[in-house]
C-alpha cells in the first residue's frame, strides 16, 4: 500500500528558529497539502499545491509559511521565525486529482514543539 | 463557510456490539463530499468512509456504514461488530465540490473494550 511519508516524526526548536517538514507524497499523486493540528483542537486546513504553485491557502499560513517541491519526490513545508503557537501536529497529504471522489491519503504527521 | 461538529469527544463500546458517531455540518453547499477518517494512536489518518452528497443511498464499507440526511445536515457512522482494532481517533470531514481544503470535525475518541 503506497504511503505518504513524513519527517521528522517529532522535532523541538526553540522559538525564532527555522524549521522545514519534509513528506514524500505518494508517487503518482498531483495534489498536495498541508494541515496542522494543535493539541486537543481540529484539523485546519494549512495550504493546498498543484503544478508547483500555491493552490489555496488558508489565513493561518501567513508570510512566515512556505512550501516548495524542490524536486520530483519531496514536498517542503518552512516555518521562518517559530512561534510557540506554531507548537502542533503537522500533516501532509496527496492525492491522485482534485475532485473529492479522489482519496485523500495522509502522512503519520511531524509533531513540532516551539520552547 | 463551512464547520464540521462532532459532540461526542469520546465513546466507549464493547467488543462485537454497534456504536454510531455523530457528526454534523454546516454549509449552503449544494454538492460536497463527507467523509470519515480513522486515526488510530501514533498511525497516519486513514479513510473509513466517503459519501457524496448528491447520493441519496448510504454509502457502506463493510462493518462501517453512515446515515445521511442532507436536509439535517447529519453524517453519522455506524460501526457494527466492534473490534479491538477499531480503536482509534474517528474524524469526520466536509469538502465541497470543486474545492480544495477538507473541513475537519474536533473528532471523537473511541475505545472498543474487550
Amino acid at each position: 500500500e503506497p504511503e505518504v511519508t513524513q519527517t521528522p516524526s517529532h522535532q523541538v526548536t526553540q522559538m525564532g528558529q527555522e524549521v522545514i517538514l519534509r513528506c514524500v507524497p505518494i508517487s503518482n499523486h498531483l495534489y498536495f497539502y498541508w494541515y496542522r493540528q494543535i493539541l486537543g483542537q481540529k484539523v485546519e486546513f494549512l495550504v493546498s499545491f498543484y503544478n508547483n504553485e500555491i493552490s489555496e491557502k488558508s489565513e493561518i499560513f501567513d508570510d512566515q509559511f512556505s512550501v516548495e517541491r524542490p524536486d520530483g519526490s519531496n514536498f517542503t513545508l518552512k516555518i521562518r521565525s517559530t512561534k510557540l503557537e506554531d507548537s502542533a501536529m503537522y500533516f501532509c497529504a496527496s492525492k491522485t486529482g482534485p475532485s473529492g471522489a479522489n482519496v485523500l491519503t495522509f502522512g503519520a504527521g511531524s509533531r513540532l514543539t516551539v520552547l | 463557510a463551512q464547520t464540521v461538529t462532532q459532540s461526542q469527544p469520546e465513546m466507549s463500546v464493547q467488543e462485537a456490539e454497534t456504536v454510531t458517531l455523530s457528526c454534523t455540518y454546516d454549509t449552503s453547499e449544494n454538492n460536497y463530499y463527507l467523509f470519515w477518517y480513522k486515526q488510530p494512536p501514533s498511525r497516519q489518518m486513514i479513510l473509513v468512509i466517503r459519501q457524496e452528497a448528491y447520493k441519496q443511498q448510504n454509502a457502506t464499507e463493510n462493518r462501517f456504514s453512515v446515515n445521511f440526511q442532507k436536509a439535517a445536515k447529519s453524517f453519522s457512522l455506524k460501526i457494527s461488530d466492534s473490534q479491538l482494532g477499531d480503536t482509534a481517533m474517528y474524524f469526520c470531514a466536509f469538502m465541497k465540490h470543486g474545492g480544495n481544503q477538507f473541513y475537519f470535525g474536533t473528532g471523537t475518541s473511541l475505545t472498543v473494550i474487550p
